[in-house]
């Protein structure tokens, strides 16, 4: 079946620093991607998203590349800062009971030092 | 602001018990859905619904039901609870048409003992 998966599960960090979190999928129909964050002890929080007839899209400090060749997701943060600390989850618009229900990524792990 | 409430934030029952988790959103959303989180698996789709009284299946529904009976609310009901259903449980919304835009509870963690 169809798979949304994540490069590396934990991603450390300094503060300052940029990140870049990685995504591959493998569904090369999914139109709609987007980016969760989740903080300990709360539900996933929308960040940002993109559609795939655009390959850069950008946000407050956080900009998402689309590379359709390599179906291929980025999440870049800039300046992470330690409220960044999180799980950040990729989602494509999947087809699991509907063609609307997105297909989630298993997380990665954000650890920003001070 | 809008939110998605779920009831409780823990729970612990018993093997064989009938659980009910409560999620409710005040956005109007027409679409309601629950997910269990798992460390290692990430988030999987137990039941969604479009609309009053409607439900689908997602990609684990074995062991669950639903219930929606007003727009607002969307229950997870646990038959019989078993061990391997302790988990963080996951209620989220979204809007037509873009039912991608969720927005998710805090989460309930159940406990089976």
């Amino acid at each position: 079946g169809e798979s949304v998966g994540l490069h590396l599960p934990t991603l450390s960090v300094q503060e300052g620093d940029n990140s870049i979190i990685n995504c591959a999928y493998s569904n090369s129909a999914s139109d709609y991607f987007i980016w969760y964050k989740q903080e300990s002890g709360k539900g996933p929080q929308f960040i940002i998203d993109i559609r795939s007839n655009m390959d850069k899209r950008q946000g407050q400090r956080v900009t998402v590349l689309l590379n359709k060749t390599v179906k291929h997701l980025s999440l870049q943060i800039a300046a992470t800062q330690p409220g960044d600390s999180a799980v950040y989850f990729c989602a494509e618009k999947g087809a699991s009971g509907g063609s609307y229900i997105p297909t989630f990524g298993r997380g990665t792990s954000l650890i920003v030092h001070p | 602001d809008v939110k998605v409430t779920q009831s409780s934030r823990y729970l612990v029952k018993r093997t064989g018990e009938k659980v009910f988790l409560e999620c409710v959103q005040d956005m109007d959303h027409e679409n309601m859905f629950w997910y269990r989180q798992d460390p290692g698996l990430g988030l999987r789709l137990i039941y969604f619904s479009y609309d009053v009284k409607m439900k689908e299946k997602g990609d684990i529904p074995e062991g669950y039901s639903v219930s929606r009976e007003k727009k607002e609310r969307f229950s997870l009901i646990l038959e019989s609870a078993s061990t391997n259903q302790t988990s963080m449980y996951l209620c989220a919304s979204s809007p037509r048409p873009r039912p991608v835009g969720y927005t998710f509870g805090s989460g309930t963690r159940l406990t089976v003992v």
